[in-house]
């Protein structure tokens, strides 16, 4: 079955380091999103991609970056990592005709 | 730019019918989504609707939209303890190719 993975499920890190989390989908969807969740904002986007070669700026991307080198990869990089960006990271797929489907969410420390 | 709304909390008793509400500013919206959200998971699709749709019934889900004041509502009939969690509402649009979410309603079912 297709699916939505994504990697660590946990993860602590320092401040300052570089992190990646990966999300690997198998839909072959075009469109994929990330999202960080945080209580008392719901979700808020930081990236997304309509396809390969295709990277846009979501309301909180300060401080993060995508690159979309195939279709089922969209691996998210903080790049000096603040506690700020302690947060729980959601990564989502859809195409034009179907609704976004869901990692299971990787959780995010910094410390 | 595009923003989506929901009241952040709802609490009802077993049995009762609960009303979670939704407002959304992207008249380009193309599907509104309600995704519900259990303790420590993902985002689950619970149901969708397409923006020249007024209503669609799922069981004991109904989702009714107004277009005009771009208010979406999600229904749930004889709610139940397992019912209790966070629902959140989206929209999609296939100009922008953006996936926006709300804050997120927590639904509290009462015995």
């Amino acid at each position: 079955d297709a699916e939505i993975t994504q990697s660590p499920r946990h993860k602590i890190t320092e401040t300052g380091r570089q992190v990646t989390l990966a999300c690997h989908q198998t839909w072959n969807h075009n469109n994929m999103f990330w999202y960080r969740q945080d209580l008392g904002h719901g979700l808020r986007l930081i990236h997304y991609s309509y396809g390969v070669q295709d990277t846009n700026k979501g309301e909180v991307s300060d401080g993060y970056s995508v690159s979309r080198s195939n279709t089922e990869d969209l691996p998210l990089t903080l790049e000096s990592a603040a506690s700020s960006q302690t947060s729980v990271y959601f990564c989502a797929s859809s195409s034009d005709r179907t609704e976004a489907f869901f990692g299971q969410g990787t959780r995010l420390t910094v410390v | 730019g595009e923003d989506v709304e929901q009241s952040l909390f709802l609490s009802v008793r077993e049995g009762d019918s609960s009303v979670i509400n939704c407002t959304y500013t992207d008249s380009s919206s193309t599907y509104l989504y309600w995704y519900k959200q259990e303790p420590g998971a993902g985002l689950q699709l619970l149901t969708y609707i397409f923006s020249n749709m007024d209503m669609k019934q799922d069981q004991r889900l109904t989702v009714l939209l107004n277009k005009k004041d771009k208010h979406l509502s999600l229904r749930i009939a004889d709610t139940q303890t397992g019912d209790s969690a966070i629902y959140f509402c989206a929209e999609f649009s296939s100009n922008t190719g953006k996936l926006i979410f709300g804050q997120g309603t927590t639904l509290q079912v009462k015995p």
